[in-house]
């Protein structure tokens, strides 16, 4: 069974750090695209960030190119979010996913988002 | 980038039919086929019922179908049951920065 874990998220203040995680289970993350989604509390779904294929390549949200970072540790079969210069904007449940733009194999092509984890609430604020 | 423009609610009654609509561009909706569709219960994560415009994955209800016209999607619910109530929302690949664009979502209600 394909699982997601998230953890990380906390209380942080304007201008801070956090990083957050996401273990994988039943699917090894290099063979597959795998992205960040947010959601404000009481808001709707934001897109994030996405790494894909062998290569890891990486695509960003406008709202997040500069501050986020999005990476893989292969032996850990884990992903991460490395924010910096956090907002309040940014306060948000942070989901990971199974899914995303992907250019394995040659061509590229975008999987839907399946599963989800039960995603981890990072706040911002003073 | 804007976001996908959706109702922000629908409502029907138990066995009734009722249809989301999904309003982009030809960036986004109408000028590709990865349109998917989630259902997100209250304090839950999103939950994949539709991808590629029309296809269910394994284990959601056929009651659950979509499709496309020009710019617009569309998810269409048959049998309205009450475990339908909850939130919607349609997501497409887009072309611009940002590689995806969500819908703002519709709360759909069981009267």
């Amino acid at each position: 069974e394909v699982q997601l874990l998230e953890s990380g998220g906390g209380l942080v203040q304007p201008g801070g750090s956090l990083r957050l995680s996401c273990v994988a289970s039943g699917f090894t993350i290099t063979n597959y695209a795998v992205t960040w989604v947010r959601q404000a509390p009481g808001k709707g779904l934001d897109w994030v960030s996405v790494i894909s294929d062998s290569a890891g390549r990486t695509y960003y949200a406008d709202s997040v190119k500069g501050r986020f970072t999005i990476s893989r540790d292969t032996s850990k079969n884990t992903l991460y979010l490395e924010m910096n210069g956090l907002r309040a904007e940014d306060t948000a449940v942070y989901y990971c996913a199974k899914g995303g733009w992907d250019c394995s194999g040659g061509s590229c092509y975008s999987s839907p988002f399946d599963p989800w984890g039960q995603g981890t609430l990072v706040t911002v604020s003073s | 980038q804007s976001a996908l423009t959706q109702p922000a609610s629908v409502s029907g009654s138990p066995g009734q039919s009722i249809t989301i609509s999904c309003t982009g561009t030809s960036s986004d909706v109408g000028g590709y086929n990865y349109v998917s569709w989630y259902q997100q219960h209250p304090g839950k994560a999103p939950k994949l019922i539709i991808y590629a415009i029309r296809n269910r994955p394994s284990g959601v209800s056929n009651r659950f179908s979509g499709s496309k016209s020009g710019n617009t999607a569309s998810l269409t619910i048959s049998g309205l049951q009450a475990e339908d109530e909850a939130d919607y929302y349609c997501s497409s690949y887009t072309i611009s920065n940002n590689l995806y664009v969500f819908g703002t979502g519709t709360k759909v209600t069981v009267l």
